[in-house]
């Protein structure tokens, strides 16, 4: 069935590195969100994609939708403690809407 | 701005009884509000779309009678879990996502249920 899968699942990076969360879809999604989660909290919405190839920049926060609309990327530039988090992608795909299963970023200082 | 309540907090119920989730838009009026499941340690699932007076969307797999959704104001939704068992014990979070304003939604800070 279809499928959202994250990759890494989990990071830990040097404080000042810089990451980066891949999502795949296995069908055509007509959207990309992405959120970020901190520990025992609530998700947070980040931004959504729409179109084929889109890329959209918040701060240190880069997003890109594939041409496919079948994968997405987050990269973050020189990340900080404040990053720490689970970020997940979910996108719709026909009448179905679907997370994917997430990335937990660790920062290290 | 833009903050989203639940209440209950967490909430302990008898199996076979039912429970209603409120979940409120403070300083916005939404007309648009999701619920969402979260099992520990794993993603968020989408359980329906409730759109104010209309019925709510459900996702495939998800029982509408089993959860009833209603959106009754721009400011309330209302999830009502039915005849609840154990296996419904889980971590439901609302969102909500403000009138007119693209894609953006705005999530409460969820409710506990364990059904015992």
């Amino acid at each position: 069935g279809q499928q959202v899968m994250q990759i890494p699942q989990y990071q830990h990076v040097q404080e000042g590195e810089d990451f980066t969360t891949y999502c795949n879809s296995s069908t055509t999604l007509s959207n990309i969100q992405w959120y970020k989660q901190r520990p025992g909290g609530h998700p947070v919405f980040l931004i959504q994609l729409v179109k084929s190839g889109e890329v959209k920049k918040q701060k240190r926060l880069t997003f890109q939708f594939g041409e496919a609309k079948k994968n997405s990327s987050l990269h973050i530039t020189a990340t900080q403690t404040t990053d720490v988090g689970t970020y997940f992608c979910a996108g719709r795909a026909g009448n179905q809407f679907y997370f994917g299963t997430g990335t937990s970023l660790t920062v290290i200082p | 701005g833009a903050v989203v309540s639940q209440h209950p907090s967490w909430v302990i119920c008898k199996s076979g009884t039912s429970v209603k989730i409120e979940c409120r838009s403070l300083d916005f009026q939404a007309t648009t509000m999701f619920w969402y499941r979260q099992f520990p340690k794993q993603s968020l699932m989408l359980m329906a779309t409730s759109n104010e007076g209309s019925k709510a969307t459900y996702e495939q797999g998800v029982e509408k009678d089993k959860f009833l959704i209603n959106h009754a104001s721009l400011t309330l939704s209302t999830l009502t879990v039915t005849s609840a068992h154990p296996e419904d014990s889980s971590f439901y979070i609302c969102s909500a996502r403000p009138q007119g304003v693209g894609y953006e939604q705005y999530f409460g800070p969820g409710t506990r249920l364990t059904v015992t």
